[in-house]
């Protein structure tokens, strides 16, 4: 299986732009989360899903909105691009399986510049 | 709330050399940790975990990590760095008893002379 993959891998946006950043994890994962890593503070999360149809707020949740419709897929959307969102994003799943300590897996990221 | 604190931004270590990357976190009650890796360019890749048992966890790659309880402490280790073990480090904790987020370091860059 892929595990997650994340499109696109580069993308460079003009403020005020709208763009959605694609995640989908073939592993039949319940849980799935999108995170931003900045140089120098590790990873901030934006958001995280539980299952389909139900989502929450991570740390760093505003100006990104997320859907969460099929176990699958776990788009992220940015609707009035700021510089503030340069970045680069990982999405991740995982299985609520106790033994294996939510172990998380990342997709490739996606490094996104807003000019 | 759970945190978690890496002091050290760099390290340098020589090829060959061993390797002891440092890990404090904060958290009321027996924690989910975890050590993932990042290549420049990549996504993070889980190289061990600790949730339950053997304090004393084996990872991929040849690395091992230690829970301490009494110091908060996760620091991960390798006997003999290679080349190809540069690469950025993040220590995450996680709620243990039921579902929650990880909480990530802010990660050590690891540097590796020859």
């Amino acid at each position: 299986n892929a595990g997650v993959t994340q499109t696109p891998k580069f993308r460079i946006l003009k403020i005020g732009q709208s763009m959605t950043l694609q995640c989908t994890q073939d592993m039949n994962h319940n849980y799935m989360y999108w995170y931003r890593q900045d140089p120098g503070m590790g990873l901030k999360l934006i958001y995280y899903s539980v299952g389909a149809g139900i989502t929450d707020k991570g740390e760093v949740p505003n100006g990104y909105n997320v859907s969460r419709s099929t176990t699958e897929d776990f788009p992220l959307r940015l609707e009035l691009a700021a510089p503030s969102q340069t970045s680069v994003y990982f999405c991740a799943s995982s299985s609520r399986v106790l033994d294996r300590g939510y172990e998380q897996y990342f997709g490739p990221g996606t490094r996104l510049t807003v000019t | 709330a759970q945190s978690v604190t890496q002091p050290d931004i760099h390290i340098t270590v020589s090829e060959g050399a061993s390797l002891e990357l440092r890990c404090n976190y904060s958290y009321g009650a027996t924690p989910y940790l975890f050590w993932y890796v990042q290549s420049p360019g990549q996504g993070l890749q889980l190289l061990l975990k600790y949730f339950s048992g053997d304090t004393l966890v084996q990872g991929i790659k040849g690395f091992e990590a230690e829970f301490k309880r009494s110091q908060s402490s996760f620091n991960l280790r390798k006997p003999s760095v290679h080349w190809s073990d540069a690469a950025e480090y993040f220590c995450a904790v996680g709620a243990s008893g039921g579902y929650s987020t990880l909480t990530f370091g802010k990660g050590t860059m690891l540097l590796v002379s020859p």
